[in-house]
């Protein structure tokens, strides 16, 4: 069974730089089938896809985004993980990580989430 | 201002049928992108509930289908069971953002 896991600090600074990262075990990240994303939620709001990579090092950005992040693999340690710098207030929000389909871009498997708050 | 457009919220009596739309554009449902569906109960991760704009995953009951015309979906409920009170988003692949969005998600009350 696929589990993923998100792991980081739950308060980062502002001006400070988010790092999160998802451990997956019951399967590989060097799978051809799928990505590996990091999708947001901020408290009481809807999703925003941050970004997803392939197993190759290929990485996708919302562009709204994409001038602060990077995802990066370890497919040696089976995990991946987001860097999100220049954070502010409107960073705050539940950070998962997901595993979206080659074929169709759905995501069939998430993590719990993990709450991160910006604040000094 | 999410790029595909859904109702905040829809209620129904337990039994009844419900629907919630997913409107697009041109871009993204209109250019022939899949269209999945997650469910989210409070305080837990979304689930997906309909993938590719009809199919079920494997555990998800008959009661939730799918489908899609045009430049929007929908997500029908047929049954509605308490436990069906949660949100529910809409997902798709915008290639004029290059980018997967979502629809601002809509509120279930089972009255």
């Amino acid at each position: 069974q696929l589990q993923l896991q998100e792991s980081g600090p739950g308060l980062v600074k502002p001006s400070e730089t988010l790092s999160l990262t998802c451990i997956v075990s019951g399967g590989s990240i060097s799978s051809s089938n799928y990505y590996w994303g990091w999708i947001r939620q901020p408290p009481g709001k809807g999703l925003e896809w941050i970004g997803s990579i392939y197993y190759s090092g290929s990485a996708y950005y919302n562009p709204s985004l994409k001038s602060r992040v990077t995802i990066s693999a370890d497919t040696s340690k089976n995990q991946f993980s987001l860097k999100l710098s220049s954070v502010t207030a409107a960073d705050t929000a539940l950070y998962y990580c997901a595993r979206p389909a080659v074929a169709g871009l759905y995501s069939d498997n998430w993590g719990q989430g993990t709450l991160v708050t910006v604040s000094s | 201002q999410s790029v595909l457009t859904q109702p905040p919220s829809v209620s129904g009596a337990p039994g009844q049928r419900v629907t919630i739309s997913c409107t697009g554009s041109s871009s993204n449902i209109g250019a022939g992108y899949d269209v999945h569906w997650y469910q989210q109960l409070p305080g837990t991760a979304p689930k997906l509930l309909i993938y590719r704009n009809i199919n079920r995953p494997s555990g998800v009951p008959d009661r939730f289908s799918g489908s899609k015309s045009g430049t929007s979906a929908s997500l029908a409920i047929t049954g509605l069971q308490a436990e069906d009170e949660a949100d529910y988003f809409c997902q798709s692949y915008d290639s004029s953002l290059s980018a997967l969005v979502f629809g601002g998600g809509t509120k279930l009350t089972v009255l």
